[in-house]
């Protein structure tokens, strides 16, 4: 079956710190990989995505790689915000349906 | 391009009403979504239209539950005989056709059934 799984929050770190969140996918044949993120009494906003291994998606400072190899689709930040907290979802499309992790809730300290 | 927009954006019900949420999707795009998203969880998908034609149903979407997009425009869901576990935010997403099917959401639907 098709699946995300991401890694569990909450993450609270001080500004300027490196942010890594971890998600990893299941997929029969080959989905493509977004990054959407949830702020605070807002919808949820595409933030990146990916259509193919190798791919690399930014967007306002993060990236992510689609690696086939680890099924792996890991966001990435140089230098987080305070403004960049948020709950951050990994998702997978396939065919017509989506499937969503369950989301990491991120918090930026000043 | 005004976006995805629900309504209402809140619901209070009691346990066994019936309630019925709008969703009106970017204009030109064809694919519709519902999706139930509760605390601490991701979107769990419900249901797609494509233009008026629903393709595919979750088997979370019991018979309790309807969708409709009579024009290929804007949707409704439908949730007869409300649960206290029906209380979730309702959300709705819009696509274009190609790929990848990059969905827009709108600002969701949260219900409360008492």
């Amino acid at each position: 079956g098709n699946s995300v799984t991401q890694m569990e929050g909450p993450v609270t770190l001080s500004e300027e710190a490196f942010l890594t969140i971890n998600c990893t996918y299941t997929a029969t044949g080959y989905p493509s990989l977004f990054w959407y993120v949830q702020y605070p009494g807002e919808g949820l906003q595409l933030l990146l995505k990916a259509t193919k291994a190798d791919d690399k998606g930014s967007n306002k400072g993060f990236e992510a790689t689609y690696r086939k190899e680890t099924t792996s689709f890991h966001l990435e930040k140089g230098s987080v915000q305070v403004s960049d907290s948020a709950v951050y979802f990994c998702a997978l499309n396939r065919r017509n349906q989506f499937y969503f992790g369950t989301g990491t809730s991120l918090t930026v300290i000043p | 391009d005004t976006g995805v927009s629900q309504n209402p954006r809140h619901k209070i019900t009691k346990r066994g009403q019936n309630v019925t949420f709008r969703c009106d999707p970017i204009s030109e795009h064809n694919r519709l979504y519902w999706y139930r998203q509760t605390l601490g969880q991701g979107p769990e998908f419900l249901t797609y239209f494509q233009n008026e034609a629903q393709l595919e149903k979750s088997r979370l979407l019991s018979d309790r539950f309807s969708a409709e997009r009579p024009k290929g425009s804007f949707s409704t869901l439908e949730i007869q005989r409300t649960e206290q576990g029906d209380s979730a935010m309702y959300l709705c997403a819009s696509s274009l056709d190609g790929s990848p099917r990059t969905q827009y959401f709108g600002p969701g639907t949260r219900l409360l059934v008492l």
